[in-house]
């Protein structure tokens, strides 16, 4: 089946560094979505991205649908402790009742104050 | 207002035993799911619901039958509970009709233990 390689499986940070993280496939997908898990939570969406190529930022974030529409990234700049969390990427195929979302396996990202 | 809503948030019970978890959304959306979180945190998907009728069913168990009243609540129950189900299970929702952004809207999750 189809799978999602996302990369680093976890981090440990100082608080202010910037963060990246990427998920690759070797399927195309129509959509990239990044998602954050707070501890004892459901994931809740941060980005979504629907064109190849398209770059998005959401304050400190900034998430980028690549060319070859099998890759994304998620970049986190100068990271607080609030950022601390399970972070997924998701790609999505088809559409209506034929769409089906593929997840990676998380980044987990812990901050240090 | 919750948006998308489970209960219960734990759940502890003993092998061999039958468990429901309920879960209800009110943001109108057509389209339901369960997730599956394991301890590694991988989210696996079980099922998924659009307007009362299963759309997927990913290979799980029958043991594990979704049942879906209403497009407002879909409720998950287990028969002959088993140590290996303890996970953190989610119900999510997302809108397919017209408007679809990819977004799925997440509970809380409740969290079963398998004694």
């Amino acid at each position: 089946g189809q799978q999602l390689n996302q990369s680093p499986q976890s981090m440990f940070i100082q608080e202010g560094e910037d963060v990246s993280m990427n998920c690759t496939s070797s399927s195309i997908f129509n959509t990239w979505l990044w998602y954050k898990q707070d501890p004892g939570e459901g994931p809740v969406l941060l980005i979504a991205l629907y064109k190849a190529g398209e770059l998005t930022s959401n304050g400190r974030l900034t998430a980028q649908f690549g060319t070859t529409r099998k890759d994304s990234f998620l970049n986190i700049s100068a990271s607080i402790p609030s950022d601390v969390g399970i972070y997924f990427c998701a790609g999505q195929l088809g559409a209506g009742n034929n769409r089906k979302l593929i997840w990676g396996l998380g980044t987990s990202l812990a901050v240090n104050p | 207002d919750t948006a998308v809503s489970q209960t219960p948030k734990y759940l502890v019970t003993q092998m061999g035993n039958d468990k429901s978890i309920k879960c209800e959304q009110n943001l109108g959306h057509d389209t339901m799911y369960w997730y599956k979180q394991d301890s590694k945190k991988f989210l696996k998907i079980m099922f998924s619901y659009n307007n009362k009728e299963l759309i997927i069913n990913e290979t799980v168990p029958n043991r594990f039958s979704p049942k879906s009243p209403d497009k407002a609540h879909l409720n998950l129950h287990i028969n002959s509970l088993e140590l290996g189900d303890s996970a953190v299970y989610f119900c999510a929702s997302s809108q397919e009709v017209v408007v679809n952004t990819g977004e799925l809207f997440f509970g809380e999750g409740s969290r079963l233990t398998v004694l």
